[in-house]
């Protein structure tokens, strides 16, 4: 069981959009939607940002978007603030009844 | 509120043998998935096991399967992970979380083990 894939590090201008890839395999990202994204500043517990591929928790913004398409998901973050800083991971269920996260993304605000 | 709380900061000896808790309240503890996520020193997360404790359910990543041990104890809403023979290379923070529909929503504060001679 791989660790799925993601950038090391992803930056972008205050405003702007990026997105940060996660690709795994069809034995998870490309069969199953249980695909959840968290968010962690240093020193704290990650959190919750995005799960079933694209549905936002109570208290998330609305900046913050997820896809997916074959074996890959997508984490899109709009109109970029300082306040977004931080690794951002990706996880999926897995056709072994487990689960598997990303080996993370550094996100940088310019 | 939902949270769970964990059990402090640990120092052992490699060799030595840990239990370490989370406690759940605010919720059903019995009918939700409970689980732990470990995370090395400036590494990144990595998914260990999980359980139900109402139907003792319980799945290992591949890693984990014969390292340790995850158990519950319904009756103080109650998870725990455990070593019967720590190493070095055990050392990280541990997470537990909340499992909800294919997602983790709750996560506690972290557990600290660190194992050195």
């Amino acid at each position: 069981q791989s660790a799925l894939t993601q950038p090391a590090s992803v930056s972008g201008s205050p405003g702007q959009s990026i997105t940060v890839s996660c690709t795994g395999t069809s034995s998870d990202v490309g069969t199953y939607n249980y695909v959840s994204w968290y968010k962690q500043c240093p020193g704290k517990a990650p959190k919750l940002m995005i799960y079933g591929v694209g549905n936002r928790p109570s208290g998330v913004s609305n900046r913050f978007s997820g896809s997916k398409s074959g074996n890959t998901a997508s984490l899109t973050i709009s109109g970029l603030q300082a306040e977004d800083e931080g690794d951002y991971y990706c996880n999926s269920y897995t056709r072994s009844g487990t689960y598997v996260f990303g080996t993370g993304t550094k996100v940088t605000v310019l | 509120e939902v949270q769970l709380v964990q059990s402090g900061a640990e120092v052992k000896k490699p060799g030595e043998s840990l239990k370490i808790s989370c406690r759940g309240s605010g919720y059903n503890f019995n009918t939700n998935w409970i689980g732990w996520v470990r995370q090395k020193p400036g590494e990144g997360l990595e998914w260990m096991a999980i359980m139900k404790p109402d139907d003792s359910d319980i799945r290992y990543s591949p890693s984990s399967q014969g390292q340790v041990t995850i158990s519950a104890d319904k009756s103080i809403s109650t998870a725990y992970l455990q070593w019967s023979s720590l190493k070095a290379p055990d050392t990280a923070m541990y997470y537990c979380v909340r499992g909800v529909s294919g997602y983790f929503d709750i996560w506690g504060q972290g557990t600290m083990v660190t194992v050195s001679t």
